[in-house]
């Protein structure tokens, strides 16, 4: 079974400034995508980033942008240039590539990381 | 664009109580999931279906029951809610097959059980 780990519960950072959240998971699929999710107070899930693990170049969307690094299974994201609306708690999560087997499309989810932003 | 969307956004049971929370998702997507949420433990999978007529177990199937008798519902029911089933839950739907790999997310609904 596939597990996510993100092991900072909380971070903070000042308003323009650059934060770094990391995500860890175990798998022995060659084949999936990672997802960074923020999640506001709003309780909404709100898709940040995805990352193909067959494409070696790491995804960008404006001001966020992962690090993945395949070998390692590690999967941090990166928000440059940090908001006050980036305040949140964001949840990294798995999912297999493929369809059937016991995974079909299901996410698992990291334990969160609320972030605080400063102005 | 409704997408999806679950009802009720929150509710407040007895022990021992029953209930039903509804999901409606309307992108004809093949999956759909129940996910609980609790401090500290991220997202947890309940059960989840591949298509009308079916459902699985997931991670924390215990106490709980669903039915897909329609494609575009997936209700979860509690049928002796305990104060551990306090929680927010979260439904999901996703097109299934090989597809891009994102799920869609309801706006969660809040369940305490005193």
């Amino acid at each position: 079974a596939q597990t996510v780990t993100q092991s900072q519960p909380e971070m903070s950072v000042q308003e323009a400034e650059t934060v770094t959240l990391s995500c860890t998971y175990d798998t022995s699929e060659s084949d999936y995508y990672l997802f960074w999710y923020k999640q506001p107070p709003s309780r909404q899930m709100i898709l940040v980033i995805r990352q193909e693990a067959y494409k070696q170049q790491n995804a960008t969307e404006n001001r966020f942008s992962v690090n993945f690094q395949k070998a390692a299974k590690s999967f941090s994201l990166k928000i440059s240039d940090s908001q006050l609306g980036d305040a949140a708690m964001y949840f990294c999560a798995y999912r297999s590539a493929y369809a059937g087997g016991t995974s079909y499309g299901k996410l698992t989810f990291g334990q969160g990381t609320i972030l605080t932003v400063h102005p | 664009n409704a997408g999806v969307t679950q009802t009720p956004k929150f509710r407040v049971l007895k022990t021992g109580q029953s209930m039903t929370l509804l999901c409606a998702q309307d992108m004809n997507h093949e999956y759909m999931y129940w996910y609980r949420q609790d401090p500290g433990m991220g997202l947890r999978l309940i059960h989840y279906s591949v298509g009308e007529g079916t459902t699985a177990k997931g991670e924390v199937p215990d106490g709980y029951n669903v039915s897909r008798l329609k494609k575009q519902n997936f209700l979860l029911g509690l049928e002796s809610a305990a104060p551990s089933q306090t929680s927010v839950y979260f439904c999901a739907s996703s097109q299934g097959g090989a597809n891009t790999g994102e799920l869609f997310f309801g706006e969660g609904s809040r369940l305490t059980v005193l």
